[in-house]
């Protein structure tokens, strides 16, 4: 009931194209979805997050849509650049506490240019 | 300033060797964190303290010993490491009663 499945496991798209990532989670409790980029060598960055009061949420070129009915989010990327070439982690979690981040297994992104 | 830094970015250590991980944000943020990452592998949670007290521990080998010693700093004490502990350990650390967590940039440990 703690598993957030992610999918695909990689992604290879053309520059100017749509990247989409899919996420699923199990836990009716979680409130709070985030997801994260990670390039080689770094570690992994708030790239933008959504709360389930709200069905899509936007930040430049990154735009997640959630379903709740479905329990089901996804990130997509317009325009892909070749500097978005990362690997990509949904994760989820109830919002006001400690506890834990549970991550999706990753998405790694190539766009060619 | 919302940088988690972590130190050293590289560390190679013998089996018999005692090293330290250093992790430090001046963010305000009263909940820090120690994960564990494997090439092509999500983090994975191992302790979590929450106003400088141990919160969670995930079953985590005594090997490895965590330690807040005030609320910008925590220590990540290794000793008697296996080769398979080889990984990228990660600092992160969250305001309290949000749900961002913001990652330092990682120790890369080798163990020889």
């Amino acid at each position: 009931q703690q598993q957030v499945k992610q999918s695909p496991q990689s992604l290879i798209v053309q520059k100017g194209g749509i990247s989409i990532i899919n996420c699923a989670y199990e836990n009716t409790a979680f409130d709070y979805f985030p997801w994260y980029q990670q390039f080689p060598g770094k570690g992994p960055a708030l790239l933008i997050a959504i709360r389930p009061d709200v069905s899509e949420k936007k930040e430049g070129r990154f735009t997640i849509s959630f379903n709740k009915s479905a329990k089901q989010f996804s990130l997509h990327i317009m325009d892909s650049q070749p500097g978005d070439s990362a690997t990509y982690f949904c994760a989820a979690t109830l919002y006001n506490q400690g506890g834990k981040l549970i991550f999706g297994q990753g998405t790694e992104l190539s766009v060619k240019p | 300033d919302t940088e988690v830094t972590q130190t050293p970015k590289h560390l190679v250590m013998g089996m018999t060797n005692k090293k330290s991980l250093k992790c430090e944000q001046h963010m305000g943020h009263r909940a820090m964190y120690w994960y564990k990452q494997k090439a092509k592998k999500p983090p994975e949670l191992m302790f979590v303290y929450s106003y400088e007290k141990l919160s969670i521990n995930e079953s985590v080998p005594s090997r490895f010993s965590p330690e807040c010693p005030n609320s910008s700093l925590l220590n990540l004490h290794l000793h008697a490491l296996q080769p398979e502990d080889s990984a990228l350990y990660l600092c992160a650390s969250k305001l309290a009663g949000t749900g961002e967590l913001f990652f330092g940039e990682g120790s890369r440990l080798t163990v020889l």
